[in-house]
């Protein structure tokens, strides 16, 4: 069964505390690893997308990068502007047409 | 600007009743999906549908039902069959097929059943 597990759920970070987050999954074949951002009463944007291990995006203070096995989002001297859900998602094995999400963790970045 | 719209944000249900969402996109997307979002547990797929006048079961298809009739709508009907419909409800599209293209979503629906 495809899973997507996000670690830590809640993160509290003092602004310009770098810090990372944790996207693990099981899934045969990857094809494709998508960050997405939420914030509170809104829908996800999307972040990035990573397609295979050793592939790395930047986009401000955020670097996602991606290893076989799991993904890492990056957050350098956060912002309070960067309090948010992060949410990671796959394809599943069975279709191609459907993502399966993690629960997200949720970053809070006080001044 | 284009994007997804959905309606109303906010919706009250009496146990017993059915209630449908809107969900209305500008994208020209060819597919578009139905997510549940509760506390502490990630996006749960609901309904799906790739093109016209065809849609697929998610994981939780249970006491929901979708039509697509249109290529920019994509209704979502919470029946009363749906036991615990509590939730906030997310409606997405993609160019083509979610693995192969980004999700764009809507701004979402919360729906309490009193």
């Amino acid at each position: 069964e495809d899973q997507v597990t996000q670690s830590p759920e809640a993160l509290r970070l003092q602004e310009g505390e770098s810090s990372s987050l944790n996207c693990s999954y099981t899934v045969s074949g990857l094809r494709g690893l998508f960050w997405y951002r939420q914030d509170p009463g809104k829908g996800p944007e999307f972040l990035f997308t990573l397609y295979s291990a050793g592939e790395e995006k930047e986009k401000e203070r955020l670097k996602a990068t991606l290893t076989k096995k799991e993904s890492f989002l990056h957050i350098t001297a956060p912002k309070p502007e960067d309090s948010a859900t992060y949410l990671c998602a796959v394809p599943t094995t069975d279709s191609w047409g459907k993502l399966q999400f993690g629960a997200g963790t949720q970053v809070v970045v006080t001044p | 600007d284009g994007g997804i719209t959905q309606s109303p944000k906010y919706l009250f249900r009496k146990e017993g009743q059915n209630v449908t969402l809107s969900c209305e996109q500008n994208l020209n997307h060819d597919a578009m999906y139905w997510y549940r979002q509760d506390p502490g547990q990630g996006l749960r797929l609901i309904y799906y549908s790739q093109i016209v006048n065809d849609f697929q079961k998610g994981d939780i298809a249970e006491g929901y039902s979708v039509s697509r009739e249109k290529k920019e709508s994509f209704p979502l009907t919470v029946t009363s069959a749906q036991k615990n419909p509590t939730a906030f409800y997310l409606c997405a599209s993609s160019k083509d097929r979610a693995g192969a293209n980004v999700l764009t979503f809507g701004a979402g629906s919360r729906l309490t059943v009193l």
